[in-house]
């Protein structure tokens, strides 16, 4: 079975831009989870996605947002980008809430 | 949130056990003691979790103190393959929702 699949892998904006990523979980999974991870702060929860719904949601601006399809892939929006958001950004799936999350290789983001 | 302290770096010789040791002194009475692991270059990998019992599985075990504020990941022989960043997490249910990292165990493993 396929694993946890983000496209790009690599990114490069500039202030004040907007980007899309996306990701695909594995097959069958229905919950997409999405976390930033930086140098200083960690890995963060930014919010999780279950059947088209969000379910979840961590302590980001509202610039950043995400969406799920039908298909349960799911992409997720920075609006507005700032330096500061530059980011490895993973998305992690999992079959249903009590289940261990599966993570992708993540998209690392540089803003510029 | 409960947090959880480890030692930023530890070293082992291949083919020998490795403990690698997190506090958790604030710990609630629900709160789950996840361990994950990340490779370079690749998204966590988890490892194993447990609430009170000790637990093992193919890759590691789990022995977690009788009060609950101390926790160690048990790799039983080390291979070159084990060098990661190895990250202790509380998460309020079983299955790690939402999860939140700290600096975690980046582990080296000499040949």
């Amino acid at each position: 079975k396929a694993g946890v699949t983000q496209t790009p892998r690599y990114l490069i904006k500039t202030r004040g831009q907007q980007v899309t990523l996306s990701c695909s979980p594995i097959s069958g999974h229905r919950s997409v989870s999405w976390y930033q991870q930086t140098p200083g702060q960690g890995l963060q929860f930014l919010f999780e996605y279950f059947s088209e719904t969000q379910r979840n949601k961590g302590n980001f601006p509202g610039r950043f947002s995400g969406r799920q399809f039908s298909n349960s892939r799911s992409e997720m929006n920075v609006s507005t980008l700032e330096l500061g958001d530059s980011a490895l950004y993973l998305c992690a799936s999992r079959l249903g809430f009590r289940e261990t999350q599966y993570f992708g290789p993540g998209t690392r983001l540089l803003v510029l | 949130d409960a947090k959880t302290t480890q030692p930023n770096s530890m070293e082992s010789n291949e083919e020998e056990p490795v403990h690698l040791p997190c506090n958790h002194s604030t710990i609630s009475g629900t709160d789950y003691i996840h361990w994950y692991r990340q490779l370079p270059s690749q998204g966590p990998e988890y490892v194993i979790h447990g609430l009170t019992s000790n637990v093992n599985n193919r890759m590691a075990s789990l022995a977690i103190a009788e009060d609950r504020k101390s926790s160690t990941l048990i790799l039983h022989r080390a291979t070159l393959r084990d060098a990661a960043v190895y990250y202790c997490i509380l998460s309020e249910n079983n299955a790690g929702n939402m999860l939140t990292f700290g600096g975690g165990t980046r582990l080296m493993v000499k040949p």
